[in-house]
């Protein structure tokens, strides 16, 4: 199995740029997670879906991001306006279970804005 | 205060060391409990997951705590390619499900 796959792994772009960071989970895995990592905040849940619907949106920080995930196999995280505060690892994991079962990482993308 | 809490580190230990770290957790509804190990740049990986009677995999030692809710992880022998960042992840249901991600601790193992 490829694992949890990312695209792009590395994004540098300007503040205000639209960015669209890409996942594709483990074949098979039917809950898929984006956290993001800093050195100031640690990993954060930012959303999760189940079944490729959306369970929990909390830790989305503002209306600028947002998840879709049309089908089992692809998910997006875009943020619009970017700024330079969402400067992060961006990762994605996928589990076969709810939330709390084994997760399995992508690369992750790191994300600069400037 | 954090929900889970870790000490950052960094402990500097030499190769054949016996280390260990500790984690408490706040919420006591806390169902879950498991260690990932992330590498320099790297995705976390589950180490292991953390069972109330303790349980071990090889040189790696899990305890739990539910009354002072307190998480420890024991490197016996600990080898230059255990140098890591060591995260302690709490789950509980009543929060949807999430995974709580403490801030990790920094291991440096040097020969």
């Amino acid at each position: 199995d490829a694992g949890v796959i990312q695209s792009p792994r590395h994004e540098v772009t300007e503040m205000g740029q639209e960015v669209t960071l890409r996942c594709k989970p483990i074949s098979g895995h039917n809950s898929l997670f984006w956290y993001r990592q800093t050195m100031m905040r640690g990993l954060e849940l930012l959303i999760y879906f189940n079944n490729n619907v959306p369970i929990d949106d909390s830790g989305m920080p503002e209306d600028r991001f947002s998840a879709k995930m049309p089908n089992a196999s692809f998910s997006t995280l875009k943020i619009q306006p970017s700024e330079p505060r969402d400067s992060a690892v961006y990762f994605c994991a996928s589990s076969g279970g709810l939330a709390g079962t084994v997760e399995y990482f992508g690369p992750g993308t790191r994300l600069t804005v400037t | 205060r954090k929900e889970v809490e870790q000490d950052p580190g960094p402990f500097n230990v030499p190769e054949g060391a016996t280390v260990a770290f500790n984690c408490t957790y706040s919420n006591s509804a806390s169902q879950s409990f498991f260690w990932y190990r992330q590498d320099c740049r790297k995705e976390p990986k589950l180490l292991m997951s953390v069972y109330s009677s303790g349980n071990e995999d090889g040189r790696f030692t899990a305890q739990l705590n539910r009354a002072s809710q307190y998480i420890s992880l024991l490197i016996r022998d600990s080898k230059l390619s255990d140098s890591a960042t060591y995260l302690c992840v709490v789950l509980h249901y009543n929060q949807g499900g999430k995974l709580i991600f403490g801030q990790g601790t920094e291991l440096s193992v040097k020969p």
